[in-house]
């Protein structure tokens, strides 16, 4: 079990130019999160899939963000068109539905707009 | 909706002493779970423990114990034996139980620092 796994760790980029990033759960889990943190905050849910259907997102997710879990495995989530207030600490999380629901958390992607 | 709330923003504590970081949340729900996560400064977040709202035995974990008053809607950490190790920022979290809807509303987190 090596845990869940996000890449890359540290991503900077000027506004208005296009991020992705990538989160590896641990290997049997078959959800998974997204979340965002700011400074000096808890996490917010963004996102979550079970397997390969999203099945929730928040409304803080807006229509320049996009998450993806295309063979259930690996999953996406792509900004466009950054804006500085899209800086934030971005969290992957994954869990076993048949094990009780605890979350598993990645290290995390932290994003800096210039 | 679900809220959680960490009134306390900072604590301190001296070495090998014990210390109870607070929390309460708001829910309609009869069944859920409740954590404890710790966010060392590297960033990652790590589960200290957890607490199935059905049972009404207190969750324990080594030296990290709970408190649990569900009529009160209460939940607070207790760390025994403090060690340095244990200086990061705690967060506490709801998820309710079942369902499709499995996402973690978390509380805005206690910083916490001990002292040698």
């Amino acid at each position: 079990d090596t845990g869940v796994s996000q890449n890359p760790r540290h991503k900077i980029t000027k506004r208005g130019q296009n991020v992705t990033f990538r989160c590896d759960p641990i290997s049997e889990h078959n959800r998974l999160y997204w979340y965002r943190q700011t400074l000096g905050q808890g996490p917010e849910f963004l996102t979550y899939f079970q397997n390969e259907a999203q099945l929730e997102k928040s409304r803080l997710l807006s229509d320049r963000f996009s998450a993806e879990r295309p063979k259930g495995s690996f999953s996406t989530l792509e900004i466009q068109r950054t804006e500085q207030g899209d800086s934030a600490m971005y969290l992957c999380a994954s869990s076993l539905a048949s094990r009780g629901e605890t979350q598993y958390f990645g290290p995390g992607t932290r994003l800096l707009v210039l | 909706a679900q809220t959680v709330t960490q009134s306390q923003p900072e604590m301190s504590v001296q070495e090998a002493e014990t210390v109870t970081l607070s929390c309460t949340y708001d829910t309609s729900e009869n069944n859920y779970y409740l954590f404890w996560y710790k966010q060392p400064p590297s960033r990652q977040m790590i589960l200290v423990i957890r607490q199935e709202a059905y049972k009404q035995q207190n969750a324990t974990e080594n030296r990290f114990s709970v408190n649990f008053q569900k009529a009160a809607k209460s939940f607070s950490l207790k760390i025994s034996d403090s060690q340095l190790g244990d200086t990061a920022m705690y967060f506490c979290a709801f998820m309710k139980q079942g369902g499709a809807n499995s996402k973690l509303t978390f509380g805005k987190g206690i910083t916490l620092s001990v002292r040698p």
